[in-house]
């Protein structure tokens, strides 16, 4: 069984550009979580993906968009960079059971940094 | 709205000796909890989980938690360090039918010979 994959593994963008980042999920899970990771705090929910539509969204700016696509996979998308945006991204696939019990699998995540 | 607190930034525990790391939570309702290790550059490795029943979980690599509601707390135990467990260790909580995480700041958990 293969696990959440992420690419890149780190990017460096220039303020002002557009960066994507994508995630496989694992094996037959149908919900993509993204998370941002500042330097030295507690991963911060971005929004989370089921079945190809958005499911719920985190305190960030609509700069900030994605997608999933019908193999469960995902995209982040953020646009006008900005220095804060440097962070760890996370991407994480769960799959809840008929008891509504679900956990969170973690990729590597990608590390942006904006200069 | 849901949040962690976790007390610690940093701790150091000499190798061998117990450990305990600290989590306080808040949520309206029955919440599942979690405890997330993650080393440096890495992603986040899942330790365990409690959704409900037994209020002690066992995890992988010899961690326990235990789940007190009066307290609201959900603290994570090892009998015995090892020098690999230095890493940084985060405490989530989430909810039934919503699966998206709140995490506290992390805890670092430094190993001394």
């Amino acid at each position: 069984e293969t696990g959440v994959t992420q690419s890149p593994t780190h990017l460096i963008k220039t303020r002002g550009q557009q960066v994507t980042l994508r995630c496989s999920s694992q094996s037959g899970h149908n919900t993509v979580s993204w998370y941002q990771q500042a330097l030295g705090q507690g991963p911060q929910f971005i929004f989370q993906y089921y079945r190809e539509e958005e499911n719920g969204r985190g305190n960030f700016p609509p700069r900030f968009s994605g997608l999933q696509f019908p193999n469960y996979s995902s995209e982040l998308n953020v646009n006008a960079l900005e220095l804060d945006d440097s962070a760890l991204y996370l991407c994480a696939s769960s799959l809840a059971d008929s008891g509504g019990r679900w956990e969170q699998y973690f990729g590597p995540g990608t590390r942006l940094t904006v200069t | 709205a849901q949040s962690v607190t976790q007390p610690d930034i940093h701790i150091t525990v000499s190798e061998g000796a117990s450990l305990e790391l600290r989590c306080n939570y808040s949520y309206g309702a029955t919440p599942y909890l979690f405890w997330y290790v993650q080393s440096p550059g890495q992603g986040l490795q899942l330790l365990l989980k409690y959704f409900s029943g037994d209020t002690l979980v066992q995890g992988i690599k010899g961690f326990e938690a235990e789940f007190k509601r009066s307290q609201s707390s959900f603290n994570l135990r090892k009998p015995s360090v090892h020098w690999s467990d230095a890493a940084e260790y985060f405490c989530a909580v989430g909810a039934r039918g919503y699966s998206t995480l709140t995490f506290g700041k992390g805890t670092m958990l430094l190993v001394s010979p």
